[in-house]
């Protein structure tokens, strides 16, 4: 079974301070993780995927995560924090072998100028 | 590029009414989703479409129905809704079903449904 776990609910950054959130992830096999991000009234934007090809995945906005299959993480860092990413953010595991996508509660991104 | 539109944005309802929230995407995807948005819980999969012609449930698929009208559209009714159906609303498409892995879902912006 795939599940998800967001360690913070909610985090605050001073801005051009870095951004760490935290997601550990159980999934029988080989998972595909997703990041999305949602902005206030809006839909969830994808922010990077996971594939097999690389642990230390690129995304936008100078974000990036790291799959560790050790330690079932897949955490999502940004070296300085931009007030433009004050948003909730979402770790998303996909069951294999189907499109279907287990959703973590979120964690709620505070920038402080 | 439209992407996945919702219709409407905002729908106050009373119990035991009825209504059908409208998805329209134009990427050519062959996966559709409904899912609901409550507070603290992420999102829940309501119902999907795998492929035009076909609808499954989800996780939470009880007082829904849905109807894939075309490759395009995705549509989900609520029968007779009741204040437990209080929710923000997403749909979703992606490319393809099981295929593929590492397919992303693209959303569109919600639907915010009060029901009192």
């Amino acid at each position: 079974a795939q599940s998800v776990t967001q360690l913070d609910s909610h985090v605050s950054v001073s801005e051009g301070t870095p951004v760490l959130l935290r997601c550990n992830y159980s999934s029988s096999y080989s998972p595909s993780l997703f990041w999305y991000v949602q902005h206030p009234n809006k839909g969830l934007q994808l922010l990077l995927k996971y594939t097999s090809a690389a642990t230390l995945v690129k995304g936008i906005n100078g974000f990036e995560a790291e799959f560790k299959k050790s330690e079932t993480s897949f955490h999502l860092t940004k070296p300085s924090a931009h007030m433009s990413d004050a948003a909730e953010y979402f770790c998303v595991v996909s069951q294999t072998g189907a499109n279907n996508l287990f959703f973590g509660t979120g964690t709620r991104l505070t920038v402080i100028p | 590029n439209a992407g996945v539109t919702q219709t409407p944005k905002f729908q106050v309802l009373k119990t035991g009414q009825s209504m059908t929230l409208q998805c329209a995407q134009d990427m050519n995807h062959n996966s559709m989703y409904w899912y609901r948005q409550d507070p603290g819980m992420g999102l829940r999969l309501i119902y999907y479409s795998a492929s035009e012609g076909t609808t499954d449930k989800g996780e939470v698929p009880n007082g829904y129905n849905v109807s894939r009208l075309n490759k395009r559209e995705f549509s989900l009714r609520l029968e007779s809704a009741a204040p437990s159906q209080t929710s923000v609303y997403f749909c979703a498409s992606s490319e393809a079903w099981g295929a593929r892995r590492n397919q992303p879902q693209h959303f569109g912006d919600g639907t915010r449904l009060s029901i009192l």
